[in-house]
């Protein structure tokens, strides 16, 4: 089991550039989350997604955008990067009472 | 949600019983306590979760106060690799819908451990 995998590892932007994040899970799993963590701070919850074909917007939704493409993949969108989102993305799985974490992207928008 | 309090920073040698507090006063009934810690350039890892009875597992142990207004993360003997920072959560359980499963990540407790 890979369990949660993410792409890339790192990526830089200039402001106003558009990319995806990519993130799959292999463990079958029906809730997906996506955070960021800025440098010194706890996680924040920018959405998730309790099944597929459903999303929700948690506490930072602003600037994004999720696809639940299928039960494994969950992708996060910036239409228009902005240097407030620089920060490092992570997306997790959870089963039961535990969530699984992805080793993060680095994003730096300039 | 209910609000979590943990120290800044704690330090520890290696091999020797590692406490780490967490307030959580205003806990509702139907309030998990979960533990999560985060080694240095790494996501987030589960370490153990419980709601009213300590709670051990190969990792660590759990104690909760009889009150559940606070609870301590035992490490029975710190490694290098317990060095991270750890998490208290609560999540409730009852939460409808979509939320359930929700964590909410505060500043957590930097946890150093020396040879």
């Amino acid at each position: 089991n890979a369990g949660v995998t993410q792409t890339p590892k790192f990526q830089v932007l200039k402001t106003g550039q558009s990319m995806t994040l990519q993130c799959a899970q292999d463990m079958n799993h029906n809730s997906m989350y996506w955070y960021r963590q800025d440098p010194g701070m706890g996680l924040r919850l920018i959405y998730y997604s309790a099944s597929e074909g459903t999303t929700d917007k948690g506490e930072v939704p602003n600037g994004y955008n999720v696809s639940r493409l299928n039960k494994r993949e969950f992708s996060l969108r910036l239409e228009s990067a902005a240097p407030s989102q620089t920060s490092v993305y992570f997306c997790a799985s959870r089963a039961r009472n535990e969530q699984f974490f992805g080793p993060g992207t680095r994003l730096t928008v300039l | 949600d209910a609000k979590t309090t943990q120290p800044n920073s704690m330090e520890s040698n290696e091999e020797e019983p590692v406490h780490l507090p967490c307030n959580h006063s205003t806990i509702s009934g139907t309030d998990y306590i979960h533990w999560y810690r985060q080694l240095p350039s790494q996501g987030p890892e589960y370490v153990i979760h419980g709601l009213t009875s300590n709670v051990n597992n190969r990792m660590a142990s759990l104690a909760i106060a009889e009150d559940r207004k606070s609870s301590t993360l035992i490490l029975h003997r710190a490694t290098l690799r317990d060095a991270a920072v750890y998490y208290c959560i609560l999540r409730d359980v009852l939460a409808g819908g979509t939320s359930y499963g929700k964590l909410t990540f505060g500043q957590g407790t930097i946890l150093t451990v020396h040879p």
